[in-house]
């Protein structure tokens, strides 16, 4: 079992609908969480992150974290072409190691 | 120019040759990354910095991979005797603490083994 889970995809929604990527993990003891974008041929550039359970929001992004069910989710709003790309869910364990998934390809068709 | 950057952005390796990966943090910056990402996957990671010690050497694949950082600053990546299974793209990312909240990525090297 890897110990971060996604889907690669890809995902595809219409422009303006709602992007939902999802994530699993393995390691209970972790501790913070973090959606990176990365688009092709670029390196990760980080969106959110969330290390308490609930909701955090940020603009047209809003991180979901679920410890008892080891689930973080990533919700995009109004969905633009400019999100294509790939999203990387990623965990911090005890320490400073941080593993990421294999990453979920979002495509908005205009 | 405050970003991470890195050098080279490509390189070509003929198999069995030793290779330098180079990384500039964000100055100031206390921690540093360094992954390898596949195509098609995400990053890897291979070792961790806080200032020049390095922490966490737990992802470096084989005593073929050795990393530096001796005065807390740049970085180098070092492969020897290079595989074609070592073709790559090199990430380095830095932060400003010694919690890895938000990590600043390079542009990565990517290496290709011939």
């Amino acid at each position: 079992q890897k110990e971060v889970e996604q889907n690669s995809g890809p995902l595809s929604v219409p422009e303006g609908a709602i992007a939902s990527l999802n994530c699993t993990y393995s390691d209970r003891g972790s501790q913070s969480f973090f959606w990176y974008r990365q688009y092709s041929g670029k390196s990760p550039e980080l969106i959110m992150f969330i290390y308490s359970n609930g909701d955090k929001e940020d603009g047209r992004f809003t991180a979901q974290l679920n410890k008892a069910s080891q689930y973080v989710s990533l919700l995009i709003r109004d969905s633009q072409p400019s999100d294509s790309a790939t999203y990387l869910c990623a965990v911090r364990g005890g320490y400073q190691k941080v593993t990421f998934g294999i990453g979920t390809k979002l495509q908005v068709i205009p | 120019g405050a970003g991470v950057s890195q050098s080279p952005r490509y390189k070509v390796a003929k198999r069995g040759q030793d290779v330098a990966l180079r990384c500039d943090p964000i100055s100031g910056h206390v921690s540093l990354f360094w992954y390898q990402q596949a195509l098609g996957q995400g990053p890897e990671f291979l070792t961790y910095f806080q200032n020049e010690a390095q922490l966490d050497k737990s992802g470096l694949p084989s005593d073929r991979f050795f990393a530096e950082r001796p005065e807390g600053s740049v970085s180098t990546l070092k492969i020897q005797r290079t595989q074609q299974e070592d073709s790559a793209v090199y990430l380095c990312a830095s932060s400003s603490g010694t919690v890895s909240y938000e990590q600043y990525f390079g542009p990565g090297t990517r290496l290709t083994v011939t």
